[in-house]
């Protein structure tokens, strides 16, 4: 069965400093999304990303982020300054309006930011 | 207020029970997903509905668009069906909209 790939799945980062987070999303899929799960709390949207471009964002996803599709297959978030308040779960996304499910979830990636 | 809201946010129940765990929302929407999220973190999609009731293997999921509300049932429950179970909405493409899950636990 397609599976949508992030790597890595854990990374610690110092505050301030640039991450980036990858994302394989299935290759017929045509609508990416970026997700994340602050411990304890709810699943949140950060953006949506179609036809090579942000379709939505939510208040979350300041300056401070931004998404690429660099080479038609993966999908990144990239975090340039983070905070301490940016660990979290994050999960990529990638849907195609035909499927059965809706979305298929990648596994994650754990940022710890000390 | 949550435009999701599920309840009941923790459930614990022996094995074989019959469980339900439901689901309210108040926008429009174009389909509900009930998601199973598993201790490790991941997120693997159960359903996606926009009307009716759909089946598979002991999991039963049901809407009425009318009531704005939703239903996960599983059936003879057993201890690896312990997980957070979320509910979910969606428009169109557009973004999915999170409850905050049930944590459900199956005692042997």
């Amino acid at each position: 069965e397609p599976e949508v790939t992030q790597t890595p799945s854990h990374q610690v980062t110092q505050m301030g400093q640039e991450v980036i987070l990858r994302c394989v999303p299935i290759s017929n899929h045509l609508y990416f999304y970026w997700y994340r799960q602050i411990l304890g709390q709810k699943v949140e949207f950060l953006v949506s990303f179609y036809n090579n471009e942000i379709s939505e964002k939510s208040e979350i996803f300041d300056d401070q982020f931004s998404v690429e599709r660099p080479d038609g297959s993966n999908f990144t978030l990239k975090i340039r300054s983070t905070k301490l308040e940016d660990s979290a779960m994050y999960f990529c996304a990638s849907r195609d309006l035909g499927t059965t499910y809706g979305y298929t979830f990648g596994s994650g990636t754990r940022l710890t930011v000390v | 207020k949550n435009e999701v809201e599920q309840s009941p946010q923790n459930l614990t129940a022996q094995e074989g029970e019959f469980i339900t765990i439901n689901c309210s929302y108040s926008v429009g929407i174009s389909a509900l997903h009930w998601l199973q999220q598993h201790p490790g973190g991941g997120i693997v999609s159960l359903f996606m509905l926009s009307s009716g009731k759909k089946k598979h293997g002991r999991l039963i999921a049901t809407i009425n668009i009318q009531e704005k509300h939703s239903s996960l049932h599983i059936t003879a429950s057993h201890p690896r069906d312990s997980a957070v179970y979320i509910c979910a909405v969606s428009k169109g493409a557009q973004k999915l909209v999170f409850g905050q899950g049930t944590r459900l636990t199956i005692n042997p």
